[in-house]
């Protein structure tokens, strides 16, 4: 079975763009969330998303965004970069909200800011 | 949600068993432990996660006090692709919708597996 696949993997952009990450889910998976990685440090918690609705934010500028789709694939989208966004943007699903369920993460998108 | 307190580094030989420790004192009763890892540019990859007995994975043992305050993982035959950062992370048991469930990430454990 496929795992939690996300694309690009690899993306440079320059301060005062916007970007689009996009990540797939386990199937059957309805659950996504999305964490932001920098250098040196643990991932932390941006926003989780379940059955197409926001159920948690993390404490993250209104620059970031995102969206689940009916088929539970889920984008992260941040506008007006800044150096600062540079980092590894994971995804994670789990099956629902139900008891106990750990959260598999994809490899990520490394973002670059320059 | 409550915070995990590991080591900064530890080192172990390759084919000996790697014990990781975490302390988890302000665990509440409805809280798991779990682990992760998180092998250079990858994501992080789920190990295994307990409440209150000790569990047993084909990755891992988790051996949890009876406390519950702190927690050991072990690897029972490091290799050296277990080289790797190890995170503790406590989480609600049941999700619902008065919270999301969110892995709370601290800096983790750097495992080095040594020949």
């Amino acid at each position: 079975d496929a795992g939690v696949t996300q694309s690009p993997t690899h993306l440079i952009k320059t301060r005062g763009q916007q970007v689009t990450l996009r990540c797939s889910p386990i199937s059957g998976h309805k659950s996504v969330s999305w964490y932001q990685q920098v250098l040196g440090q643990g991932p932390q918690f941006i926003f989780q998303y379940y059955e197409k609705e926001e159920r948690g934010r993390g404490n993250f500028p209104d620059r970031f965004s995102a969206r689940q789709f009916p088929n539970y694939s889920s984008e992260l989208n941040v506008n007006a970069l800044l150096l600062g966004d540079s980092a590894l943007y994971l995804c994670a699903s789990s099956p629902d909200r139900g008891e106990g369920q750990p959260q598999h993460f994809g490899d990520g998108t490394r973002l670059s800011i320059l | 949600d409550a915070k995990t307190t590991q080591p900064p580094s530890m080192d172990c030989a390759e084919g000996r068993a790697a014990n990781l420790p975490c302390n988890h004192s302000t665990i509440s009763g409805n809280e798991y432990v779990y682990w992760y890892r998180q092998i250079h540019s990858q994501g992080p990859q789920y190990i295994i996660h307990g409440l209150k007995n000790n569990e047993t994975n084909e990755m891992a043992s988790l051996i949890i006090t009876e406390d519950r305050k702190s927690s050991t993982l072990i690897l029972p035959h490091a290799t050296l692709r277990d080289t790797a950062v190890y995170y503790c992370i406590v989480r609600v048991l049941l999700i619902d919708s008065s919270n999301t469930g969110k892995l709370i990430f601290g800096q983790g454990t750097t495992l080095q597996v040594k020949p």
